[in-house]
């Protein structure tokens, strides 16, 4: 494991559903995030929280909810997603500010059926 | 904001070959400019960085180049091995925020 641990590694969901990714880290870093990654695309930032406030949130649909409990650990809590929103999601952790890197957790395969 | 652009989108070499991949950025608050190597199915790894102090830094086989002035930076890797297969995304580094490139799908042939 890197430090950065993300469960569920798999999810299938209906577009009706309620379930929560989690990410846990280990490395007493002070910055959390969550990535989108796709198919063909680059990885798309959705959310960012430092010393657990929320600095960043760039755009994304509000059936995307994020929750920061305390420097160690995130959450993103998904409704009524769609089949579009299938992907890998990546958490990440850093010390801010960021010049020693990322290290990403194994992400979550997410498929919404 | 920043912005990144990296090219080639896929790169294919014979093993034993050089590869190089080379990202632009736009904002010259940019000081940190790590490389990260994602395997098939695998999270992203950070494989090498460079500040801006700095101009070229070299680990084994990688190294990563970097011209200010013209706000480009290149990930070198020489002698490429089957096992370098991977997606490769560049990074720049304004303070408070990470812009990464769009990947590049590099191939080693056997």
């Amino acid at each position: 494991e890197t430090g950065v641990t993300q469960t569920p590694r798999h999810l299938v969901m209906g577009m009706t559903n309620k379930k929560s990714l989690k990410c846990e880290q280990h490395l007493g870093h002070n910055a959390m995030y969550w990535y989108k990654q796709s198919a063909k695309k680059p990885l798309e930032l959705m959310f960012v929280y430092s010393l657990e406030e929320r600095v960043e949130n760039n755009s994304v649909p509000s059936r995307f909810s994020p929750e920061c409990p305390n420097s160690s650990h995130l959450f993103l809590h998904l409704h009524t997603l769609q089949p579009e929103d299938s992907a890998l999601y990546l958490c990440a952790s850093s010390q801010e500010p960021v010049n020693y890197g990322y290290t990403f957790g194994s992400g979550t395969r997410l498929t919404v059926v | 904001g920043e912005n990144v652009e990296q090219h080639p989108s896929t790169l294919s070499v014979q093993e034993g070959d050089s590869a190089v991949i080379k990202c632009t950025y736009s904002d010259s608050a940019s000081n940190y400019f790590p490389w990260y190597k994602q395997e098939l199915g695998k999270r992203p790894q950070l494989i090498i960085d460079i500040r801006s102090n700095v101009g070229e830094k070299k680990d084994q086989r990688i190294a990563v180049t970097l011209n200010k002035t013209a706000k480009h930076f290149s990930l070198h890797i020489t002698e490429t091995q089957p096992e370098d297969s991977a997606v490769y995304f560049c990074a720049a580094n304004p303070p408070q925020k990470v812009t990464f490139g769009t990947g590049t799908k590099l191939q080693v042939i056997p």
